[in-house]
């Protein structure tokens, strides 16, 4: 069966750190991996997608981030964080076949930004 | 621009009845929608789909329904559970990769 690990769970940084979020898959190959954002209040922005290792597409132009440096890792990162990057980040799979299916969502990182 | 939306932030059902949860897009390129439930401080989890060349789906006590000339969908829970509280998301897929979500309605249903 296929799992979906994300860490940290939770995160406190200040204001112009960096940022490091991992995303690991198992049980499947050549996912389709996603970052999205859920803000406070709002629904699930998504931020970057991977098609395969080094692909990368970005939804959304900010100060993150992200690599894809094996086929099943998703990395989000950030240089200098902002306030405004506080939210919670969800990292989320899914098979290339059949064309439509369903994303598969991890547990989620709970970043606070101070 | 919200290509998905979700007009009602929160629904309170008690339990045993039906709730309907709403979704309308505007984009015509959609052809695949889908439902998530989220726990506060977890990930979605899939509840039930659709694709575009249906009207509607059924699992268990979820039902979809599809109204593409109206550009709406909906989620039908029937009966509702305590269990069922939740916030549940509508998305939608245009060609095979993206997701686009709605903001969520906060469901309460209460025994």
């Amino acid at each position: 069966s296929q799992t979906i690990h994300q860490w940290p769970a939770t995160l406190v940084q200040p204001v112009g750190s960096p940022l490091s979020l991992e995303c690991t898959v198992e049980g499947t190959s050549n996912p389709n991996l996603y970052w999205y954002r859920q803000a406070a209040g709002r629904g699930l922005q998504l931020l970057f997608y991977s098609v395969g290792i080094g692909q990368i597409s970005s939804e959304v132009p900010q100060n993150l981030s992200a690599s894809r440096p094996q086929d099943r890792q998703f990395i989000l990162s950030s240089k200098k964080l902002l306030l405004s990057d506080s939210g919670f980040y969800l990292c989320a799979w899914r098979r290339t076949v059949p064309s439509y299916n369903e994303q598969f969502f991890g547990p989620g990182t709970r970043l606070t930004v101070l | 621009d919200q290509q998905v939306k979700q007009n009602s932030p929160s629904l309170s059902v008690q339990e045993g009845r039906i709730s309907i949860l709403n979704c309308d897009y505007t984009n015509s390129m959609f052809d695949y929608f889908l439902w998530y439930k989220k726990y506060p401080a977890e990930g979605p989890t899939f509840l039930i789909s659709i694709s575009s060349i249906k009207d509607k789906n059924e699992d268990g006590r979820f039902t979809v329904f599809l109204n593409k000339s109206a550009k709406h969908l909906s989620l039908h829970i029937v009966p509702s559970q305590p269990g069922d509280s939740a916030v549940y998301f509508c998305a939608a897929y245009s060609g095979y990769s993206t997701l686009t979500f709605g903001k969520g309605t906060m469901l309460l249903v209460s025994p």
